[in-house]
């Protein structure tokens, strides 16, 4: 098993340019999520989909849009890059969508982007 | 409000000396938390959980609820403990509130 893989690993974007990462898990998880990462903040999540058929914003989904392709793919997209968008995104899953308590999240290695 | 506050973003010690990363947390239930550890070139992976109540990789952590923390601890630091380390808190829709990070540092 892959685990959670992520493409691409790293990207240079000008500012007003469009892209889409991509995020896929084969272990059957429901959740998946997408978070960045910057120096100083820890993670932060972006948008997350608890199961199949469903998105929702995380703490900062300004500038950005999700896609659950299917159980296994979802994807983030930026619409039009901006500086304040370079980071490192962390495509994560977990094979609850529910229940008695929280469980382990699996992470992908991470995209590095910067938008100049 | 729901918070995770790691107080540390370096702390480095001496191989052999015993280490202490703090997480201290803000949430008004009942709570469920997390060491997550991310080494030079590897993927965020989780590290223990509370309610296992485990030790891994001789680390272990206790929730504290009265000082409402759940400070990471390991007697006797190895160079191979070198790494990020997050705090983290799950919230009631099953999502992680995360702490700022924690770079330990193992000097030889």
């Amino acid at each position: 098993n892959a685990g959670v893989t992520q493409t691409p690993k790293f990207q240079v974007l000008k500012t007003g340019q469009s892209m889409t990462l991509q995020c896929a898990q084969d272990m059957n998880h429901n959740s998946m999520y997408w978070y960045r990462q910057d120096p100083g903040m820890g993670l932060r999540l972006i948008y997350y989909s608890a199961s199949e058929g469903t998105t929702d914003k995380g703490e900062v989904p300004n500038g950005y849009n999700v896609s659950r392709l299917n159980k296994r793919e979802f994807s983030l997209r930026l619409e039009s890059a901006a500086p304040s968008q370079t980071s490192v995104y962390f495509c994560a899953s977990r094979r609850q969508a529910s229940g008695a308590w929280v469980d382990e999240q699996f992470f992908g290695p991470g995209t590095r982007l910067t938008v100049l | 409000a729901q918070r995770v506050t790691q107080p540390e973003k370096l702390l480095s010690v001496f191989k052999g000396a015993p280490v202490e990363l703090k997480c201290n947390y803000s949430y008004s239930g009942s709570p469920e938390l997390f060491w997550y550890v991310q080494y030079s070139r590897q993927r965020l992976q989780l590290l223990l959980r509370h309610i296992s109540r485990e030790s891994i990789k001789g680390f272990t952590a206790d929730l504290n609820k009265g000082e409402t923390s759940f400070h990471l601890k390991k007697p006797f630091a190895q160079e191979e403990d070198s790494a990020m380390y997050y705090c983290a808190l799950g919230d009631s829709n099953y999502q992680l509130i995360w702490g700022a990070g924690t770079k330990l540092i193992i000097k030889p």
